[in-house]
């Protein structure tokens, strides 16, 4: 049974650093083809995707983003982290954590979401 | 800003079937698998279709999915008060080597 489980701050000042940590279960991101993956959606908005690791820590970032992010992984305690520098108000949003494998090629897993709220 | 296109809202009465579109570009679906997923309120998006059209075990039949170039479709047949819900597409992009997901579209029951 695979579960994430997001946490991390709910509220953060302007030009704060973010640090989300995604703790899983059920699977290991050692295995090849895995990844874990950040997702976000501000109130009433579209989802929209900020970042992925892969098992062999390959990295992925979301364009407009890439200068503000950071994703690392540590696999012995079953964890991923999202970094996310110079926080907004345009920037809250409830983040998700999410699983990926090469067979469903996407998101199958996904956390709880955690709200994080910008403002000062 | 949402890469792929999806209409705001659709709606049917129970039992009528209700098809939802979702329209890309040649680095997208156009290239890549279309999934969908589908987000009741306050809670987590769920995985419905993958691969274009498989869907997950525990997904009901009434959930199908097809792709033609490079748009997409969901189709909820039988429709079901407790179908009511959004409803996203998303696939990879080549071009910015990451994920897009749709704009998202409201299904409502009447």
């Amino acid at each position: 049974q695979i579960t994430l489980k997001e946490s991390g701050p709910t509220l953060v000042k302007p030009t704060q650093t973010l640090t989300l940590t995604c703790t899983f279960s059920g699977f290991s991101l050692s295995t090849s083809g895995v990844g874990v993956g950040w997702i976000r959606q501000p109130p009433g908005k579209a989802l929209e995707w900020l970042a992925l690791i892969y098992w062999d820590d390959d990295k992925r970032y979301r364009p407009s983003l890439k200068r503000r992010l950071t994703i690392t992984k540590d696999t012995s305690k079953n964890q991923v982290f999202l970094t996310m520098t110079n926080m907004d108000p345009v920037d809250t949003a409830t983040y998700y954590c999410a699983h990926r494998t090469e067979v469903v090629v996407v998101f199958d897993y996904w956390g709880q979401g955690t709200l994080v709220t910008v403002s000062s | 800003q949402s890469v792929l296109t999806q209409p705001p809202s659709a709606s049917a009465t129970p039992g009528q079937r209700v098809t939802i579109s979702c329209s890309g570009s040649s680095s997208n679906i156009g290239s890549n698998y279309v999934c969908w997923y589908q987000q009741l309120p306050g809670t987590a998006p769920k995985l419905l279709i993958y691969r274009n059209n498989q869907r997950p075990s525990g997904v009901p039949d009434r959930f199908s999915g097809s792709k033609s170039g490079t748009s997409a479709s969901l189709a909820i047949s039988g429709l079901r008060s407790e179908d009511e819900a959004d409803y996203y597409c998303a696939a990879w992009d080549d071009r910015l080597t990451g994920y897009v997901f749709g704009t998202g579209t409201k299904v409502t029951v009447l």
